[in-house]
């Protein structure tokens, strides 16, 4: 099956920096990824749709500007959690769906711990 | 999106088949019922897709009924290594939206010896 690649796997970074998560597609094109945000013993939750060559769309209740998304290429989409807090620390995962597939593909995951 | 509800914990043993039923009432007629599995720390990994009746892979069996409000996940003769939650969505593949997945609160398995 199709190959989606997060980087990193795990970062750590103190209160008030910025931190840049990568997803890939690995071999297809992606036009739009989402993002899910995981806390410890929770579901994944949806936190916004990446659209290549436009804007992100944001589920309710995700700050935008906290969480800027880009999707520069079809082939790849990031995620900055900017000003981390500590209760930005969480498991995000990424996925995305190859054209005419009925799957989603998802990423390996990033931890992100906020010190 | 059609919401599901599933089992919150199962237990089983090594060797024994493991079914998940997960009621989906408000599914429409273009709907696709897909199942995925996540162990911690890692992201969750598709196990089988089906729209009716039944589908196997090498790994699992999917039922589902004619009305389609539900489905069950067997997975025969488990190990601990399918340890993990399984989550059930149901979403219509091939649309625009496809891939924004609802997840729900999944069901933990625990295997033991």
């Amino acid at each position: 099956g199709a190959v989606v690649s997060q980087h990193p796997s795990r970062v750590i970074c103190k209160s008030g920096t910025s931190v840049k998560i990568e997803c890939r597609s690995l071999d297809f094109q992606a036009t739009t990824m989402f993002w899910y945000r995981q806390f410890p013993k929770q579901s994944l939750m949806l936190m916004a749709t990446s659209n290549e060559g436009s804007k992100a769309t944001y589920e309710q209740g995700v700050e935008k500007d906290k969480f800027l998304i880009n999707h520069a290429s079809l082939t790849l989409s990031t995620l900055t959690v900017t000003s981390a807090h500590p209760e930005d620390s969480s498991f995000y995962i990424c996925s995305a769906r190859d054209t005419g597939e009925t799957e989603a593909f998802f990423g390996q995951g990033t931890r992100l711990t906020v010190v | 999106l059609a919401k599901t509800t599933q089992p919150i914990s199962m237990d089983s043993y090594e060797g024994q088949e493991v079914n998940i039923t997960c009621s989906h009432n408000n599914i429409a007629t273009n709907d696709y019922i897909t199942w995925y599995q996540q162990f911690p720390s890692q992201g969750p990994r598709f196990i089988i897709q089906g729209y009716k009746t039944k589908v196997t892979n090498e790994v699992a069996s999917l039922f589902i009924p004619a009305d389609r409000k539900s489905s069950t996940l067997s997975l025969p003769r488990v190990s601990l290594s399918d340890t993990a939650v399984y989550y059930c969505l149901v979403a219509p593949p091939l649309t625009d939206s496809w891939g924004k997945l609802q997840f729900g609160a999944g069901t933990q398995v625990v295997v033991t010896p």
